[in-house]
């Protein structure tokens, strides 16, 4: 069993498009986060998610909206998807003793 | 704001020799984290070092922390191919809600 698995891996929209990436954890993990990974594989962390509720939005702009319909699961849409936002968008949750990450595979977005 | 460092950016080595990748980091922390990525794979939790501890092992790999200089270092012994590799360091925001990720070093092991 995946413990934290992201839908799609790879996405190839328009410009102006609207788009989401679902993500689940069967870790059992109260908190989750989405980072975003560029061309330079450098880690930045987006939001941040502790039972459902939001505990980290970092200077992302108002075109991504995280959404916890319950703690395994915490979903990002995307609106009016910009040349920019090409990258690599990781979900992963963390286990609350050690503070270690766990991550998914990833989804590749490539908007054209 | 980045948190951690990576120095080199990219290292080559031949199989069976020995890899150092150093981080830097800028505030104070509660532990430090090392992760891998495989190319086009999600991060791998390799180790984790507590602000208490100098030092820790785990199979091949040896982690050493010096707060008193904001630094840690990974050490790859007997690296196979299967090493290469971008490796991260992690440290957790002072809030210590997120962990905050350097750009990382690239392995490349050759046989």
């Amino acid at each position: 069993d995946t413990a934290v698995s992201q839908t799609p891996k790879y996405l190839v929209t328009q410009m102006g498009n609207d788009k989401s990436i679902k993500c689940e954890q069967n870790l059992g993990h109260d908190t989750m986060y989405w980072y975003k990974q560029d061309s330079k594989k450098f880690l930045k962390i987006m939001f941040s998610y502790n039972n459902k509720e939001l505990i980290i939005n970092e200077t992302v702009p108002n075109r991504f909206s995280p959404k916890s319909p319950d703690k395994a699961h915490l979903n990002l849409h995307i609106n009016s998807l910009e040349l920019g936002d090409s990258a690599v968008y990781f979900c992963a949750s963390m286990w609350e003793n050690t503070g270690e990450l766990f991550f998914g595979e990833g989804s590749r977005l490539t908007v054209l | 704001s980045q948190q951690g460092e990576e120095d080199p950016q990219a290292l080559s080595i031949q199989e069976g020799e020995n890899a150092t990748m150093n981080c830097s980091y800028k505030t104070s922390i509660n532990n430090l984290q090392w992760y891998r990525q495989n190319s086009g794979r999600g991060l791998v939790h390799l180790i984790l070092i507590r602000s208490n501890e100098r030092e820790k092992h785990s199979g091949r790999l040896r982690v050493t922390l010096d707060t008193s200089k904001k630094s840690s270092s990974l050490l790859i012994t007997a690296s196979r191919a299967a090493d290469t590799a971008s490796y991260f360091c992690a440290t957790a925001s002072p809030a210590g809600t997120a962990l905050i990720f350097g750009k990382g070093t690239t392995l490349s092991v050759s046989s």
